[in-house]
C-alpha cells in the first residue's frame, strides 16, 4: 500500500544520546516534511525539504538536523536529545506542484527524552 | 492562509450523516478548502479539498457556499471509527513546501 512509513514508533532515549528518526514515501513525491506535536501546541514544522538535495528550516528547527539524500528518505537526526523534545513526530510528503499542495503523513513516532 | 471557525465539538449518532460547519469569511480567490482528521494517536489524514464548486470522494463531500464564507463536511454514514477531530484549513496552493497550519478543529463523537 503506498504511503508513509515512519520508524520506531516508539522510543525512549536517554539525555544526551543521539536519534534518527526514520521516513520513507513510495509515492515518489517531491516535497517532504517534519513535524511535532505537542499537547496544547497543535502541529509544529521542524524543517522540510522541497525536493531531493534541499532542505529548509521550518518554526522549530533548533536541535534537528535533516539529509535529503533521495527522494524516497527524509531522516529527522537529534544530536544530543534533550527532555523539551519529547514529543510526537510526523512526517508527511505533498506532491510539491502548484496547485496540489496536499500533505500526507506517516502514522507518527512517539519519543520521550529522560 | 485565511482564518477559520469551527465548532469545538459535535455528536453524531452512528448511520446517521455528519456535518460539519466551517466558517471562513476572510477567504481569498485563490485559496483552497481543505479538511483533515486525526483519530486519536494516528497521524493527520487528509479527507477532501476544493476550491468553489462540491466535491464528492470515497471519505465525505464537501459543500462550499457559493460566496466561498463557509463550508460543511459531510461524511454521509457515520461510524465509530469516524470519531476524530475534524480541522478546516484554508491555503492557497504553493509551488514549495510550506508549513500546513492546522486550528482547534472540531471533536467530532460517533456516538453508538
Amino acid at each position: 500500500i503506498a504511503g508513509i512509513t515512519q520508524a520506531p514508533t516508539s522510543q525512549i532515549l536517554a539525555a544526551g544520546r543521539r536519534m534518527t528518526l526514520r521516513c520513507t514515501q513510495d509515492m515518489r513525491h517531491n516535497a517532504m516534511y517534519w513535524y511535532r506535536q505537542d499537547l496544547g501546541l497543535g502541529l509544529r514544522l521542524i524543517h522540510y525539504s522541497n525536493t531531493a538535495g534541499t532542505t529548509g528550516k521550518g518554526e522549530v528547527p533548533d536541535g534537528y538536523s535533516v539529509s535529503r539524500a533521495n527522494t524516497d528518505d527524509f531522516p529527522l537526526t537529534l544530536a544530543s536529545a534533550v527532555p523539551s523534545q519529547t514529543s510526537v513526530y510526523f512526517c508527511a510528503s505533498s506532491e510539491g506542484q502548484v496547485g496540489t499542495d496536499t500533505q500526507y503523513f506517516g502514522p507518527g513516532t512517539r519519543l520521550t527524552v529522560l | 492562509d485565511a482564518k477559520t471557525t469551527q465548532p469545538t465539538s459535535m455528536d453524531c449518532a452512528e448511520g446517521r450523516a455528519a456535518n460539519l460547519p466551517c466558517n471562513h469569511s476572510t477567504i481569498s480567490g485563490n485559496e483552497y478548502v481543505y479538511w483533515y482528521r486525526q483519530i486519536h494517536s494516528q497521524g493527520p489524514q487528509y479527507i477532501i479539498h476544493g476550491l468553489k464548486n462540491n466535491e464528492t470522494n470515497e471519505m465525505a463531500s464537501l459543500i462550499i457556499t457559493e460566496d466561498r464564507k463557509s463550508s460543511t463536511l459531510i461524511l454521509p454514514h457515520a461510524t465509530l471509527r469516524d470519531t476524530a477531530v475534524y480541522y478546516c484549513i484554508v491555503r492557497a496552493p504553493s509551488g514549495s513546501a510550506r508549513q500546513l497550519t492546522f486550528g482547534s478543529g472540531t471533536q467530532l463523537t460517533v456516538l453508538p
